[in-house]
């Protein structure tokens, strides 16, 4: 049982460049996240997937695009990388969408846009 | 929106002594709280989460949280550090989307160093 599982580990842009992280959970949830953490300011919720289907904005969506592939596999693009999205970006998955529902986080993906 | 203050980018206490991690809330209803705890290069891991059925809260490594609604706060603390506790912790708390879907809303951390 692996959990949240992401790729790549670590990845270095050039600015106009895309990519894409992937990210897969096996614990057969119902909801996946993707965040960005940057120093002195916490995580912050890009964009959700409250169900197989259906993706919705979190707080900082601006320059990214998500899709649910399957009830495993949520992945996030960046379609023209800026410096700003340097950041270490996490995937989190959790049962369902009720407020006490744990989140279970993947290890991360380390971005740096040159 | 629901926002939490983490008191201390960095608490430095020595092997054996008390953790006291500070954090507070400001919301207008009963809230959903949590603490994480993210060691060096790995994702964020649930530590213990309050939920308005006991107002001191027992987590995994021997943590605990006491939810104290007329200070709006929510500290963390284990009674004798060990070397293994070194990490960032992370306060949280539930906070509505107008989307109907209530999000995490995180602190900024605070990074927790032990010296033997």
């Amino acid at each position: 049982n692996a959990g949240v599982t992401q790729t790549p580990k670590f990845q270095v842009l050039k600015t106009g460049q895309s990519m894409t992280l992937q990210c897969a959970q096996d614990m057969n949830h119902n909801s996946m996240y993707w965040y960005r953490q940057d120093p002195g300011m916490g995580l912050r919720l890009i964009y959700y997937s409250a169900s197989e289907g259906t993706t919705d904005k979190g707080e900082v969506p601006n320059g990214y695009n998500v899709s649910r592939l399957n009830k495993r596999e949520f992945s996030l693009r960046l379609e023209s990388a800026a410096p700003s999205q340097t950041s270490v970006y996490f995937c989190a998955s959790s049962a369902g969408l009720a407020e006490t529902d744990e989140q279970f986080f993947g290890p991360g993906t380390r971005l740096t846009v040159l | 929106a629901q926002s939490v203050t983490q008191l201390g980018s960095h608490v430095s206490v020595s092997e054996g002594a008390l953790v006291l991690l500070r954090c507070n809330y400001s919301s207008s209803v009963p809230p959903y709280l949590f603490w994480y705890v993210q060691y060096p290069n790995q994702g964020l891991q649930l530590l213990l989460k309050y939920t308005s059925a006991a107002t001191l809260v027992k987590g995994i490594n021997g943590f605990e949280a006491e939810f104290k609604k007329s200070e709006t706060s929510f500290h963390l603390t284990k009674p004798s550090a060990h070397m293994s506790d070194a990490a960032e912790y992370f306060c949280a708390v539930s906070d509505w989307m107008n989307t109907g879907f209530q999000k995490l809303v995180f602190g900024t951390g605070t990074r927790l160093l032990v010296s033997p």
